[in-house]
């Protein structure tokens, strides 16, 4: 089953507009990332924050964690047409059967005009 | 670096056919993963190789789904019989670290093998 949950499904925004994509995840985690998926293409990693990190930026990304309520945000400022992709937060849960094993979401399908 | 390659990129076959997709990983990563993506879905793990050992399979259909990573590098996963259903892109990545250490949490993904069962 799916551990990770983003919303919304679907954002489009205007170039040079901040898109904000939001995950929740239902257990206790040792860290999580996020991904971006070019159309029919493969994952590329964009940013890992651990459990026992709030915050952490990456260029124009910014992801935010908070374990209390087991959610997570991936801001993307000044968005280009290039950020086009869909988008998908991963986890690592605790306790879990192996070592590195992810845990992927629906993913957000983010749209950019230019 | 060279990235994780796989092959084909699409295939077509129709329902009860067999296929085998093929990965080489990135030099020395020793931990091999397998995912299924379903269209309009997150991708799914579907088997964990660390060396040419199974960390965890707990999510492959055993009954028409096998892989295996011989000698510790390239992997192939097969679908014998297929079905309908197991249309997707299958997607391999690989991830740092050795033997009983824990692998390096980035995982790098291939393009990944378009397949459909018609």
């Amino acid at each position: 089953s799916q551990q990770g949950e983003e919303d919304p499904q679907a954002l489009s925004i205007q170039e040079g507009e901040n898109a904000t994509m939001n995950c929740s995840y239902k257990t206790s985690i040792n860290n999580l990332q996020w991904y971006r998926q070019n159309s029919g293409r493969g994952l590329v990693h964009l940013i890992l924050i651990r459990s026992n990190e709030r915050e952490k930026h990456s260029g124009r990304l910014r992801v935010t964690l908070d374990t209390s309520k087991k959610s997570s945000s991936l801001l993307i400022t000044a968005s280009r047409a290039a950020d086009t992709a869909s988008y998908f937060c991963a986890t690592d849960a605790i306790g879990g059967t192996s070592y590195g094993k992810l845990t992927f979401g629906q993913g957000t399908i983010l749209t950019v005009h230019p | 670096e060279a990235g994780v390659a796989q092959s084909p990129r699409y295939k077509i076959i129709e329902k009860r056919q067999s296929v085998a997709f093929w990965c080489n990983p990135i030099s020395g990563h020793a931990t091999l993963y397998w995912y299924q993506q379903i269209l309009g879905q997150g991708p799914k793990l579907l088997i964990q190789f660390q060396n040419n050992g199974v960390v965890d399979d707990s999510q492959l259909p055993k009954d028409r789904f096998s892989a295996e990573r011989l000698k510790g590098v390239d992997s192939t996963l097969k679908i014998q019989p297929a079905k309908l259903e197991d249309s997707a892109v299958y997607l391999c990545a690989s991830s740092s670290g050795t033997g009983g250490v824990r692998p390096q949490e980035t995982q790098y993904f291939g393009p990944g093998t378009r397949l459909l069962v018609l």
